[in-house]
Formats: C-alpha cells, sequence, structure tokens
C-alpha cells in the first residue's frame, strides 16, 4: 500500500516560532503537495514539487517555505508563525505519468499556534 | 484560479437509501476528476476517478456521473452504510498545466438509521 507520513498529529508552537512539518512517502513518486484545510475553504495548495530540489508555489504560498532534498521526503516551513496559521496540513505525492493520476494523503497535521 | 464548487455543504441520508453529492467546475479545461472521501481525524481517501472523454464510471457501490455540457460531476452512493459518514470532495485536474488538484470545498455526508 502506498504510504505518506507525515511526522506529526498535533503541534502547538508560539507566535514567532519557526515551524518545520515533515512528509516522507514510500512509493517513489516524483510528485509531492502541500495542502491546507480550513472549514468551509476545503483544501488549498501552498506548495508543491515535481522532482528533488524543484518547488512551485500554489494558491498561498506566502508565509511558508518547502524543502525538497531528497525524493521521499517534502518539508513545509513555516518561517514566523502567526496565528492564522492554525490549520490542519495535509502532505500528498503522485507519479508523474499521463495523463493524470490520484494524489495519495497523509493523515494530516493539526497545528495550532498560540 | 478556476473553482471547483459544490451545490450543498451537508446532506443527511438514512441507512439503505442512495445518496448523491453534487459538484460543480467552471474550468472547460478540466479532463481529470477525482472523488474524496475524508473520514474524521484522517487525510483523504481516493474513492474513484473519471476522464473527460467518459460520461460514467462506476466502482463498487459508488458510481461516478460526469456532464461536460453544464460542467456537472456527481457521485451516487448505493445503498448507503453509517461507515459512509465522512466529507466528500471533487477535486480536478487539467492535463499538461501541472499534476496539483485543484479541491472543492466538500461535502459532508451524514448517515441516519
Amino acid at each position: 500500500d502506498v504510504k505518506v507520513t507525515q511526522s506529526s498529529r498535533y503541534l502547538v508552537k508560539r507566535t514567532g516560532e519557526k515551524v518545520f512539518l515533515e512528509c516522507v512517502q514510500d512509493m517513489d513518486h516524483e510528485n509531492m503537495f502541500w495542502y491546507r484545510q480550513d472549514p468551509g475553504l476545503g483544501l488549498r495548495l501552498i506548495y508543491f514539487s515535481y522532482d528533488v530540489k524543484m518547488k512551485e508555489k500554489g494558491d498561498i504560498p506566502e508565509g511558508y517555505s518547502v524543502s525538497r532534498e531528497k525524493k521521499e521526503r517534502f518539508s513545509l516551513i513555516l518561517e514566523s508563525a502567526s496565528t492564522n496559521q492554525t490549520s490542519m496540513y495535509l502532505c500528498a505525492s503522485s507519479h508523474q505519468r499521463a495523463p493524470n493520476t490520484e494524489a495519495f494523503f497523509g493523515q494530516g497535521t493539526r497545528l495550532t499556534v498560540v | 484560479g478556476e473553482s471547483v464548487g459544490l451545490h450543498l455543504p451537508t446532506l443527511s441520508v438514512q441507512e439503505g437509501d442512495n445518496s448523491i453529492i453534487n459538484c460543480a467546475y467552471s474550468n472547460s479545461a478540466s479532463d481529470y476528476f477525482i472523488w474524496y472521501k475524508q473520514e474524521s481525524g484522517k487525510g483523504p481517501q481516493f474513492i474513484i476517478d473519471i476522464r473527460s472523454n467518459m460520461d460514467k464510471r462506476q466502482g463498487q457501490r459508488v458510481t461516478v456521473l460526469l456532464n461536460k455540457t453544464v460542467k456537472h460531476l456527481s457521485l451516487q452512493i448505493a445503498a448507503t452504510q453509517p461507515g459512509d459518514s465522512a466529507v466528500y470532495f471533487c477535486a480536478e485536474n487539467i492535463w499538461n498545466s501541472g499534476y496539483a488538484l485543484n479541491f472543492g470545498k466538500g461535502t459532508s455526508l451524514l448517515v441516519t438509521p
């Protein structure tokens, strides 16, 4: 089975802290994604990556950065956490094969910034 | 960007009835669609997908219908069970514009005994 693992289920951080959310997939997928999920807003794409060391901005990249040093690992970084970044964060991965393919999701990290 | 939206935010059905969850999309270039199910405390899980060259696809107890004329997608669940209670998301993608999926806001399905 495809497995996408996020390092933490729950995190509580203070305003201004630098926060790292880690995601690892074990299916040799080329694509990896970070989404944010808020009630009534669905899933919104923050950043994605098509390959190692490559990254692309999604719809809401402000306040976030990402790192992909290895194919299996994609990290989301909150440079200076703010209370409006309190949310559920979902990592996903998919194969890079045409024309399209589904994304597989991790279990999510619920981040609270106080 | 283009939006993918849902007609109803919540849906309550009785156990054993059929459920229909609807989704509208606005980008006529969208050519791949997926339905995901998200149970409480879990990440979204793939249910079924459909490509734009099809108008119907069936899985186990689920059917997805695609009407490209009116840009509408629906998920039908037959003989709904309590385990079907979850939030359902439709997602779209445009081939050759990247591999990221664009998600709708979700519909909460509640199955009552």
